[in-house]
């Protein structure tokens, strides 16, 4: 049970490049999410996916796109980087509980650095 | 007013010692917290769950006042492994549920 797992770990890229992060969760959850970690600033939420087959914008989704590819899966598109994109990218999953909020499970995290 | 607010720290203490750090959140139909420990260059993981007026875990407490909208952690007996940054964790209240992460406390617990 690996949790949930991301790719790359470390990724240096030229302005105007693009990439993607994947994501992977084992544990069943309905709901996965990405968040961005900049110094000073706290997670902040760039989009999610409630269900399978649902994706909606977060907080800060300007610049990225995003799939959730199956219920295991979803991935996050830099089509074109900008340095200001530079940050520590967070992918987490999440059950409902019976509170309406589960507890979210975070990934190890993707450094990226666009210069 | 910020959604999530906390004081960012650093926290010095020796081992052993009581800390206290508060957090105070705006959405005042907020009905459950969390907070959340990231130690450096890691992810965050769920530390403690608040639903009601607070939450004991071992040397761990998480209390929450609704009336002044601030949620506390107090963590007795320190141990150097309590070094980290205690994440504050609010849920939007509405739609679906997405989380609102305070920006963190530091804690740093020397011998």
């Amino acid at each position: 049970n690996a949790g949930v797992t991301q790719t790359p770990k470390f990724q240096v890229l030229k302005t105007g490049q693009s990439m993607t992060l994947q994501c992977a969760q084992d544990m069943n959850h309905n709901s996965m999410y990405w968040y961005r970690q900049d110094p000073g600033m706290g997670l902040r939420l760039i989009y999610y996916s409630a269900s399978e087959g649902t994706t909606d914008k977060g907080e800060v989704p300007n610049g990225y796109n995003v799939s959730r590819l199956n219920k295991r899966e979803f991935s996050l598109r830099l089509e074109s980087a900008a340095p200001s994109q530079t940050s520590v990218y967070f992918c987490a999953s999440s059950e409902v509980a019976r509170t309406g909020y589960g507890e979210q499970y975070f990934g190890p995290g993707t450094r990226l650095t666009v210069t | 007013r910020k959604e999530v607010e906390q004081d960012p720290g650093p926290f010095n203490v020796p081992e052993g010692a009581t800390v206290a750090f508060n957090c105070t959140y705006s959405n005042s139909a907020s009905q459950s917290f969390f907070w959340y420990r990231q130690d450096c260059r890691k992810e965050p993981k769920l530390l403690m769950s608040v639903y009601s007026s607070g939450n004991e875990d071992g040397r761990f407490t998480a209390q929450l006042n609704r009336a002044s909208q601030y949620i506390s952690l107090l963590i007795r007996d320190s141990k150097l492994s309590d070094s980290a940054t205690y994440l504050c964790v609010v849920p939007e209240t509405m739609g679906f549920q997405k989380l609102v992460f305070g920006t963190g406390t530091r804690l740093l617990v020397s011998p």
